[in-house]
């Protein structure tokens, strides 16, 4: 059973620039969450997908976006970067939370 | 709002011995659920045991068990016989179910050390 795989692995983008990470659950898991991984903040929960719809959002600017397609899949985006958007971005998917999420490797994002 | 700490940002133990991983959380909520999630070099979050408020009895799976006390709202992790590839970030995690869909709290995490 294939885990959950996120693409790309390491990202570089200038300022001002836009980035869209892509995230692909594991095969029947509908609930897909994102995450913020950062030295200084920890992990913080970016939102949460399920059945294309955002069900939950957590305490960020609306610079930071993302979708969910039919199959699942997962895209988020963020809009004019800052160099504090670098960080280490995980997705993980469920088919209910309260079972455990499966996170992927994340995505290394380094804005400079 | 919850809040989860880990007040041990890092621990060290030694092969075949046994190490225990300290958690406290704070929530207004009745029902809820706990985690702890692994972190090694790789990034990939691995879930290493969950523990549902409701349920008295402490979660165990092989080497690892919990310490789940409700009234003082502690979820400690004991890890047996230690082996060197436990080594790893660990984070106690928080859902308060219902709708908080998706959202797991953290906390800042303890790096565990593995001595050979």
């Amino acid at each position: 059973k294939a885990g959950v795989t996120q693409t790309p692995r390491y990202l570089i983008k200038t300022r001002g620039q836009q980035v869209t990470l892509s995230c692909s659950p594991i095969s029947g898991h509908r609930s897909v969450s994102w995450y913020q991984q950062t030295p200084g903040q920890g992990l913080q929960f970016l939102f949460e997908y399920f059945s294309e719809t955002q069900r939950n959002k957590g305490n960020f600017p609306g610079r930071f976006s993302g979708r969910q397609f039919s199959n699942s899949r997962s895209e988020m985006n963020v809009s004019t970067l800052e160099l504090g958007d670098s960080a280490l971005y995980l997705c993980a998917s469920s088919t209910t939370g309260i079972y455990g999420y499966t996170f992927g490797s994340g995505t290394r994002l380094t804005v400079v | 709002a919850q809040t989860v700490t880990q007040s041990q940002p890092e621990m060290s133990v030694q092969e075949a011995e046994t190490v225990t991983l300290s958690c406290t959380y704070d929530t207004s909520e009745s029902d809820y659920y706990l985690f702890w999630y692994k972190q090694p070099p790789s990034r990939q979050m691995i879930l290493v045991i969950r523990q549902e408020a409701y349920k008295q009895q402490n979660a165990t799976e092989n080497r690892f068990s919990v310490n789940f006390q409700k009234a003082a709202k502690s979820f400690s992790l004991k890890i047996s016989d230690s082996q060197l590839g436990d080594a790893a970030m660990y984070f106690c995690a928080y859902n308060a179910g219902g709708t908080s869909y998706g959202k797991l709290t953290f906390g800042q995490g303890t790096i565990l050390t593995v001595h050979p």
